[in-house]
């Protein structure tokens, strides 16, 4: 059964950076696309990014396209979100996801992980 | 980008009944749609993919319907596990507005 686990998540000043990571175990990591999904409180879901299972190809939503980069280091079965110029609307919590059935960056997510608290606040 | 349009936003419903949530895509999207569950507090969990195929280990009165640019969530028999939010996903193209709004059931 598929784990992942996401970490990173703190309280942060607006303009401020953030490196989220997320480790997976009990799947060939390497073989999937991953994503990550974010939630603000009291709100939906929205996702906001996408890496394909070997690392040369992103998506991101046009909310965190040129302040986030998504990586991955499949050696290690890690997922990372860097974030940047951290804006007030980035409060959330931050899921990482595996992708299925992925096609041109859209995907359904079969495994999430429990989510880290991303709070930026002055 | 899709837009995808949950109603009702809220659902008031007892054990033992059935309900149906509607998910509209702003356009076609052929079958590429799931739908998960979400309880307070946990990630959302995958219940249905391609509009009908029902993941494994979800009970079977969860089921899904549609086609284009409508599509429905059905649970029959509500059980006390299944008061949660629920939202459909589109995956026929990548947006920040992938997911409806959500549907929150709850115990009339």
């Amino acid at each position: 059964e598929g784990q992942l686990v996401e970490s990173g998540g703190d309280l942060v000043q607006p303009g401020e950076s953030l490196r989220l990571s997320c480790a997976a175990s009990g799947f060939t990591f390497g073989v999937y696309e991953m994503n990550w999904v974010r939630q603000a409180p009291g709100k939906g879901l929205e996702w906001i990014s996408y890496i394909e299972s070997g690392g040369g190809t992103t998506y991101y939503a046009d909310s965190v396209k040129g302040r986030f980069t998504v990586s991955r280091d499949n050696a290690k079965d890690l997922l990372y979100l860097q974030m940047k110029s951290l804006r007030g609307e980035d409060t959330a919590v931050y899921y990482c996801a595996r992708g299925r059935a992925c096609s041109g960056g859209a995907c359904f997510y079969d495994y999430w992980g429990q989510g880290t608290l991303v709070t930026v606040s002055s | 980008d899709i837009q995808m349009t949950q109603s009702p936003s809220t659902l008031s419903a007892s054990v033992g009944d059935r309900v149906t949530i509607t998910c509209r895509a702003s356009r076609s999207i052929s079958s590429w749609l799931a739908w998960y569950q979400q309880k307070s507090g946990k990630a959302p969990k995958l219940l249905i993919y391609k509009a009908s195929t029902l993941e494994s280990g979800v009970p079977s009165r969860f089921s899904g319907s549609g086609f284009d640019t409508e599509f429905t969530l059905t649970i029959n028999s509500l059980q006390p596990d299944d008061f949660a939010t629920y939202y459909c996903q589109q995956y026929s193209d990548y947006s920040r507005y992938t997911f409806g709004q959500g549907t929150k059931l709850e115990i009339k």
